[in-house]
Parts: structure tokens; sequence; C-alpha cells
């Protein structure tokens, strides 16, 4: 079983939806949790990271759920720039050891 | 957050050479990661690198395909050794993003293509 699963996608959405994506993680000693992007033929870039209470970035709301060992990204208002890879990123009881996971896709069309 | 330079930005290698990438980080930073992205598949990490002692490798990666130098705290290097066309990859380096961000940054990546 892999450390992180999400959706491969891709989430095919039109502008001003709202949007969610879920990922799973196995183990329940993880730590940190991060939301990356990822455009095509570039390196990831750091969305946000995750807390236990959830955090809010402009359109942005990241929940974790610890008894269900899940992360989400919820995106509202969706915005043609926001098509990209969204790759799920679990820390694991070990600062160094990141595990991501193998990423959603979206695109937002017109 | 921490800035990367990481290059070169692509190369075609001949098989059976080796290929060395860098990353300058523009902020003294403990651990510098290497990760692997092969087509279409998410991050591996290949080993971590602390100035002033050996790299630690993940399972699956060894010293002697990937030698990893860490001459100090703001630069590293990567070498992908006696390469074969399996090697083609994208290869990033990433650190902590530092200045009050909790997460990490990564550099923008050397796409390997091993003929």
């Amino acid at each position: 079983r892999k450390e992180v699963e999400q959706d491969p996608g891709p989430f095919n959405v039109p502008e001003g939806a709202t949007v969610a994506f879920n990922c799973t993680y196995s183990n329940s000693a993880s730590q940190s949790f991060f939301w990356y992007r990822q455009d095509c033929r570039k390196e990831p870039k750091l969305l946000m990271s995750v807390y236990s209470s959830g955090n809010e970035d402009g359109r942005f709301t990241a929940q974790l759920n610890r008894a269900s060992q899940y992360i989400s990204l919820l995106i509202r208002d969706s915005k043609l720039s926001d098509s990209a890879t969204y790759l799920c990123v679990v820390n694991i009881n070990n600062f160094n050891k990141f595990y991501f996971g193998s990423g959603t896709k979206l695109n937002v069309k017109p | 957050s921490a800035v990367i330079s990481q290059k070169p930005s692509r190369d075609i290698c001949q098989r059976g050479t080796s290929l060395t990438i860098q990353c300058q980080v523009d902020s003294q930073v403990t651990m510098m990661f290497w990760y692997r992205q092969q087509p279409g598949q998410s991050l591996t990490l290949i080993a971590t690198a602390n100035q002033g002692s050996e790299a630690t490798y993940e399972s699956g990666f060894v010293i002697d395909k990937f030698p990893i130098s860490r001459p100090n705290l703001t630069f590293s290097t990567l070498t992908v050794s006696n390469m074969s066309p399996e090697d083609s990859s994208i290869y990033l380096c990433s650190v902590e993003a530092g200045e009050g961000v909790y997460g990490y940054t990564f550099g923008s990546g050397t796409r390997l293509t091993v003929v």
C-alpha cells in the first residue's frame, strides 16, 4: 500500500466552480502535511501547509482529518490559472522523510 | 522564502557517462534534499545531504551511483554516474523554505535524458 494516495483525475471544471481534492495517508504517525502545485514541466511549488485546525489562504482551504487519515484541498471560484497538478505531501515521523502523492490533475475550462 | 539556483536545467547525455547537478541556495540551510521525478510519476527522495557528514540515502539509491557533495551550508551537488536510459528523469533539490514559511521549496529541476 502506498504511503500517500491521491485520485489522479483529471478533474475538469468550469471557471468559477468549487473543486475539492482528497489525499489519504497510511501512517498514523504522520506529522506534517502540505499541498504543492506543479505546473507542466516545472518544479513543485508550495501552495500551503496543512494544520490540524485547518487553514485558509484566499480561495484555498486545507483541512486535516487525523481520525480518517486524510487531508483535503478546496479551491473556490476556480481560475484558468489554477490548472495544474496538485501534490499531497506527508512527513512521516522523521524530519527527513517526505512522501509525495502521485498528484491530482486539475483542468479549469473557460 | 529560500531561493535555489539549480543547473543545468536540462542535458542529453550518452550512456555510461556521468552528470553533476548543482544547487546553490541564497541562504544557509542545514539540510538539502535530492529528489527524482520519473516521467509521469511523483517525486521520490534520493538522499538527504548534511554539511560536514555523509549523505543519507533512501532505499534503492546508493552512493556509488548518486554521489553527493555538500561542501558548505549553501551548496550541494548530485552526480548521476554511469548513466543508463533508465536514469532519464527530472532531478530536483529542495530545502526548507525558511523566513517563517512552513514547508519546503524546490530548485527548478534538471531534465536529464540519457541516450
